[in-house]
Parts: structure tokens; sequence; C-alpha cells
């Protein structure tokens, strides 16, 4: 059974950093490109980073460009999402997802950007 | 950016009609596009992809079409389990998501 389980989110301040974890099982994670995306409280999905399956393509959304650092390790199937410099407007539900049509979700893990 | 365009942002209809969904690309997106459905406190699950292709375990009764700029996402009789939220979503250039529509039940 594929599973894909968030960690790593909570409460920050602003300009703090937080690292996201995402742990997939149940499918050869090395195989495949891998998402984040998140959801603002009430609001509508928005695509945040992509990586390849070897890890060497990397793409961001604008709001994040400079400050988010994506990044995985096959060996440990697992995925990570580096936050850096947050924002209040960063807040949301971050979810990771597989492949090149996020055919599955994690649970989402819930980051709080506030003082 | 390619910006999606859901219409309408709210359907109301009844379990047994028929529902159509679109969503409308700036520019082309060939047929990179897929369809998301998401209920309340849940992930989003994948629907459509490919613009016409049903997912693995995905009812018939959804259905996908278009290509370029302009999609369709149907429901052919509405079970009572498919009202949520539905996004569209690209993979032509980067990603990016429609806002949303919200079907509900009349």
């Amino acid at each position: 059974e594929v599973q894909l389980v968030e960690s790593g989110g909570g409460l920050v301040q602003p300009g703090g950093s937080l690292r996201l974890s995402c742990a997939a099982s149940g499918f050869t994670f090395s195989s495949y490109s891998m998402n984040w995306v998140r959801q603002a409280p009430g609001k509508g999905l928005e695509w945040v980073s992509y990586i390849s399956s070897s890890g060497t393509a990397i793409y961001y959304a604008d709001s994040v460009k400079g400050r988010f650092t994506m990044s995985r390790d096959n060996a440990k199937n697992s995925l990570y999402l580096q936050m850096n410099s947050l924002r209040a407007e960063d807040t949301a539900v971050y979810y990771c997802a597989r492949g090149e049509d996020c055919d599955f979700w994690g649970q989402g893990t819930l980051v709080t950007v506030s003082s | 950016e390619i910006v999606l365009t859901q219409s309408p942002a709210t359907l109301s209809l009844s379990p047994g009609e028929r529902a159509t969904l679109s969503c409308r690309a700036s520019q082309s997106v060939r047929s990179y596009l897929a369809w998301y459905q998401q209920k309340p406190g849940q992930a989003p699950r994948l629907l459509i992809y490919d613009a016409s292709n049903r997912a693995t375990g995905i009812p018939a009764r959804f259905s996908g079409s278009g290509s370029g700029t302009d999609f369709t996402l149907t429901i052919s009789s509405l079970e009572p389990e498919d009202f949520a939220v539905y996004y569209c979503q690209q993979r032509s250039n980067w990603r990016t998501f429609g806002q949303g529509t919200k079907l509900e039940i009349k």
C-alpha cells in the first residue's frame, strides 16, 4: 500500500525556519518525482516545489523561491522541505504528493507562522 | 505563469443529476491537465490525468475532456459522495492549480 507521511510542522515565528519531512513506503521511491503542495486555511491548493526522481531537477513556485529548499534521500525513502525566512502567508497545510500527476498524497502537516 | 480559471465557483445540483465543471488555461497546456477531488479534512485525490485518463479506482461516471486551453470534468450521475471541491492542475509549465469549484447539494 502506498503511504506518504508528512512530519515536522508546527508553530514558528515570522523569520524562522522549519524542516518538513515526508516518509514514503509501499512503492519504489527512487523511481518517482515528488511534489510539495500547500493549502492555506480555507483556501485552495498551491503548488510549492517539484523534484525529479534522481534529485537533479528541482523547481519552485515564485512565492517560495530563494527561501525554501527541496531535497530527497532515496536511500531513506524520504523527501524534505527546508523552509527559511518564513512569513505569515506561508501558514498552510503542507502535503507531499507523488509523481508527475500527484497521484498519491499524504495527509499533510500544518505549519503556522505567527508571533 | 499559466493561470487556470475554473467555473462555476459553486455548482448546486441534486444526486442523480449530471455535473459539468470547466477549467480554462491562460495559454495552451496541451493535454497536461489533471482533476482532483477534495473533501473537508482530507487530502486531494487524483481523478483524471492527462485531460481524459481516469486514475486507478476512479468510477466510470467521472470523465475528462479537452486539450489546449479548455477542459471539462463531467460526472454523469451524481452520487452523494461526489459533493466536494474539485481542482484542475496543469503540468505543462511548472504546475499551477485552478481556484476550485465547490459542488454542493441542492
